[in-house]
């Protein structure tokens, strides 16, 4: 099994709601990370679990929040989000950092609404 | 603050022509990654160059990385219709925990006409 995989694809969600996007992978990886891509933009790092440590891209709002069951499945929490939170967020894995490159997930593609 | 930039950032040429497009960046590092993403879809990951001096080839795609001059190249050979998407750039940076995180460029939007 080669692949990323992320659950929902699509999903809109209003502002007061609470959802989860989900995200797994079987390569055995032992780093997982959430990165959000604006319409038109770059990715933008959100979240890295290493082994199981969370690291956080500083400017990222507390309404999202991560979670790691364990190493194969990573959570993202949605919560309180704004309009301006939709995006297409993408999962990847890697071995440990990036030495054998990373796997990306299909996406979830978020409208708040 | 790392600086990723990608030039150009459009291109429209022709089948069957060659093109190199280019990657800089603003701080050390020797880790580049180059990745596809067609429309409405996820990232494909392309090439991992890991050290000075590295060369990848895959099918028409060939990537470079010159580590001393903060550049990645990516030339493309005799380009066909399938090769339309937008192609990213991204470094890898030591993050906190012994972790990596990518910075990407803004990327390149590549349209090959017939």
């Amino acid at each position: 099994d080669t692949e990323v995989t992320q659950t929902p694809k699509h999903l809109v969600m209003g502002m007061t709601n609470k959802k989860s996007l989900k995200c797994e992978q079987h390569m055995g990886h032992r780093a997982m990370y959430w990165y959000k891509q604006k319409a038109k933009k770059p990715p933008e790092l959100m979240f890295v679990y290493s082994y199981e440590k969370l690291s956080i891209n500083e400017s990222v709002p507390s309404r999202f929040s991560p979670e790691c069951p364990n190493s194969s499945l990573l959570n993202l929490h949605l919560h309180a989000l704004q309009p301006e939170d939709s995006a297409l967020y993408l999962c990847a894995s890697s071995l440990t950092w990036g030495a054998g490159g990373y796997t990306f997930g299909s996406g979830t593609r978020l409208t708040v609404v | 603050e790392l600086k990723v930039e990608q030039n150009p950032l459009f291109l429209s040429m022709q089948e069957g022509k060659n093109y190199t497009i280019y990657c800089n960046y603003s701080t050390t590092s020797d880790r580049l990654y180059w990745y596809r993403q067609d429309p409405g879809k996820s990232l494909e990951s392309l090439f991992v160059l890991l050290s000075n001096g590295a060369v990848k080839q895959e099918g028409r795609l060939m990537a470079s990385l010159d580590t001393k001059a903060r550049l990645s190249t990516l030339h493309i050979t005799a380009a066909v219709h399938d090769l339309s998407a937008t192609y990213f750039c991204a470094v890898g940076l030591l993050f906190q925990g012994g972790s990596e995180k990518l910075v990407f460029g803004k990327g390149m939007k590549l349209t090959v006409n017939p």
